[in-house]
């Protein structure tokens, strides 16, 4: 019955490690979606899944950012070799289907830092 | 490309006050999205509009889908301190392909801070 979770809430790491971000979406909610919103600003499309393929990649920005989804349910954001210019929050977000008025419910995001 | 430009980016003022938000874009968007967020967490839809010319109220807040489908706006009448957050608009993507449905493209956003 809980909502979109995501974790870590928080996650510092130096430049050129690798990182690991997690969705769980609502229980039953076939679409997920990654977001990116850098500091007061809009948010920034990554990926979507319906169910555990990914029709829509368009906005990863590098091929350093991956991200797969198992089970219809679970999401792993994964980020290589990161940069500074990845700091950024990353939020998650699931529907109960892809039709374009269905509410997305987003989690609180993942703070990602990069020194 | 911005595909939709929200004004103002900033919006300090005092309680009671009344305030528009706006949300533009050149192309035609089949419904808009406003959401409301606040530090440390993921935004909060607010309303979706679907018809062009179609009014919405939500207590204080009053939204607007223009006639051409193109802008949106938000009017919050009497504001108050909790109204205090990061609002922004949204839609769907107009040039994205079949496989595109659900994909949301944002403004900016408005930060809004109202002072006791």
């Amino acid at each position: 019955g809980a909502g979109v979770s995501q974790s870590p809430s928080n996650k510092v790491t130096e430049k050129g490690k690798d990182v690991e971000l997690r969705c769980d979406p609502i229980s039953g909610h076939t679409a997920l979606y990654w977001y990116r919103q850098s500091l007061g600003q809009g948010l920034e499309f990554l990926i979507y899944f319906q169910g555990n393929s990914a029709p829509d990649k368009s906005g990863l920005p590098s091929d350093r950012f991956s991200a797969e989804r198992t089970g219809g349910s679970v999401s792993t954001l994964t980020i290589q070799r990161t940069q500074q210019e990845d700091s950024a929050v990353y939020l998650c977000a699931s529907s109960l289907g892809v039709v374009s008025t269905d509410t997305q419910y987003f989690g609180p995001g993942t703070r990602l830092t990069v020194l | 490309t911005q595909l939709l430009e929200q004004s103002p980016q900033f919006l300090s003022i005092q309680e009671g006050e009344n305030l528009t938000v706006y949300c533009n874009s050149s192309s035609v968007f089949s419904s808009l999205q406003w959401y409301r967020q606040e530090p440390g967490e993921g935004p909060v839809l607010l309303v979706t509009v679907v018809t062009g010319g179609e009014v919405k109220k939500l207590k204080r807040l009053t939204f607007q889908f223009g006639d051409a489908r193109k802008d949106s706006s938000l009017h919050i009448t009497a504001a108050q301190p909790g109204d205090t957050g990061l609002y922004l608009c949204a839609g769907v993507d107009p040039n994205a392909g079949g496989t595109s449905y659900g994909k949301l493209t944002f403004g900016q956003g408005t930060i809004l801070t109202v002072h006791p």
